[in-house]
């Protein structure tokens, strides 16, 4: 079936520190490709997507870029700040209809 | 437009006792997901709703669970008797078209403890 891997947490970095958040996926077919974040007391939002090979999905300074060869999906940043302490979740969607597939989750921890 | 929300935002009971989530879409969303995270495991897909009909409820768990949707608008999720297997958090989501597109809109989820 389906499934995400993302690197296990917590991540901690200093502010203005290079960041990289690992995904891999299995699928069949073409799935999209989503970030998800949830800040403390909040719910799920869409960080950025990808719904195709090569293409690079960006937002806030985030930003990933779907690779087919490799599986992967990994999240980059290139100076984190203490706002971005968050929990990160990669998704996918198959194509066709199903369901979001997630992964564990990657906790991020950002320091003055 | 308001989000989509969740009540309660923290439930603490006991094994065998019953617990109902609350959950109320963005108005005028057809489509409510149902998904579940337990600690330091992927979020699951519990079920979806297109208005008032199941959709899909493969990701059900056990007969335990039982989830409503009446007159397509909030969603109630019932455990009953709740195991302590069934502690995390729930989140819901709904959208207008199907989640392909990333156009799901998350709740702030509810987080469930049974002692």
């Amino acid at each position: 079936g389906d499934s995400v891997t993302q690197m296990e947490g917590p991540v901690t970095l200093s502010e203005e520190a290079f960041l990289t958040i690992n995904c891999t996926y299995t699928a069949t077919g073409y799935p999209s490709l989503f970030w998800y974040v949830q800040y403390p007391g909040e719910g799920l939002q869409l960080l950025l997507k990808a719904t195709k090979a090569d293409d690079k999905g960006s937002n806030k300074g985030f930003e990933a870029t779907y690779r087919k060869e490799t599986t992967s999906f990994h999240l980059e940043k290139g100076s984190v700040q203490v706002s971005d302490s968050a929990v990160y979740f990669c998704a996918l969607y198959p194509s066709g209809y199903s369901t979001l597939t997630f992964g564990k989750g990657t906790m991020l921890l950002v320091s003055p | 437009e308001a989000g989509v929300t969740q009540f309660p935002s923290h439930s603490v009971i006991e094994k065998g006792q019953t617990v109902t989530l609350r959950c109320d879409p963005i108005s005028g969303h057809d489509n409510l997901y149902w998904y579940r995270r337990v600690m330091g495991k992927e979020i699951k897909f519990l079920l979806h709703f297109v208005k008032e009909s199941k959709q899909d409820e493969s990701g059900m768990p056990n007969n335990r669970f039982l989830a409503e949707r009446t007159g397509g608008t909030y969603s109630t999720l019932k455990v009953q008797p709740a195991e302590l297997e069934d502690s995390g958090v729930y989140f819901c989501a709904s959208s207008q078209g199907l989640s392909g597109t990333g156009g799901m809109n998350f709740g702030p989820g509810t987080r469930l403890t049974v002692l």
